[in-house]
């Protein structure tokens, strides 16, 4: 079965400093997908950005970008210039190609200081 | 466009009453999604629906659990009886309906369970 591992429960950073979030994941699967979704206290689920395991380019959505090493199956999710609002619970998750289940890690909880 | 709708967002009850969470998919959705979330197990999948139909329902956790997707725009998640081990958050997710490659799912607000 696949796993998801985010190992480090808890970060915090400056405002307007970047931050690095990991993820790690095992698949014996070649066709897959990758998620970073952000919980921010409303507990509402959010979509932070994707990517899909062919592309070799590392999927990139404003200040939100990530760092795909599909060989040593990591997936970090990197913020630019953090803002209060950036202050969640992040989760990443993977999808394996023809399914619909989606495999949760179990959180990294982001505080972002003034 | 609204989101995906679920209803109650609270809920306190008591061990031994039954419980039932709605939700309503995004229009034109037609996967939907039944996560649970604690702090011990994360965010697990409960059941997922196709075009109304459940797909794979290997995360209900015993028969307490029920879940019904009457039409495309309604589904329900009831805990009968409830536990209090069934406290948690329950997410409700949808998107389209995938063909290949992949859909991004989208979550409701979910609603927070205390079972007493």
């Amino acid at each position: 079965a696949q796993t998801v591992t985010q190992s480090q429960p808890e970060m915090s950073v400056q405002e307007a400093e970047t931050v690095t979030l990991s993820c790690t994941y095992d698949t014996s699967e070649s066709d897959y997908y990758l998620f970073w979704y952000k919980q921010p206290p409303s507990r509402q689920m959010i979509l932070v950005i994707r990517q899909e395991a062919y592309k070799q380019q590392n999927a990139t959505e404003n200040r939100f970008s990530v760092n795909f090493q599909k060989a040593a199956k990591s997936f970090s999710l990197k913020i630019s210039d953090s803002q209060l609002g950036d202050a969640a619970m992040y989760f990443c998750a993977y999808q394996q190609g023809g399914s619909e289940k989606l495999v949760f890690g179990k959180g990294m909880k982001l505080t972002v200081n003034p | 466009d609204a989101g995906v709708i679920q209803s109650p967002r609270h809920e306190v009850t008591e061990m031994g009453q039954e419980v039932t969470l709605r939700c309503k998919p995004i229009s034109g959705h037609n996967s939907l999604f039944w996560y649970r979330q604690t702090m011990m197990r994360g965010l697990e999948l409960l059941i997922y629906f196709n075009n109304n139909v459940p797909i794979d329902d290997s995360g209900m956790p015993e028969d307490r659990f029920s879940a019904k997707m009457p039409n495309a725009s309604f589904s329900t998640l009831k805990i009968q009886p409830s536990e209090p081990r069934d406290s948690a958050v329950y997410f409700c997710a949808s998107s389209p309906l995938r063909v290949q490659g992949f859909e991004t799912q989208y979550f409701g607000p979910g609603t927070r369970l205390l079972v007493l």
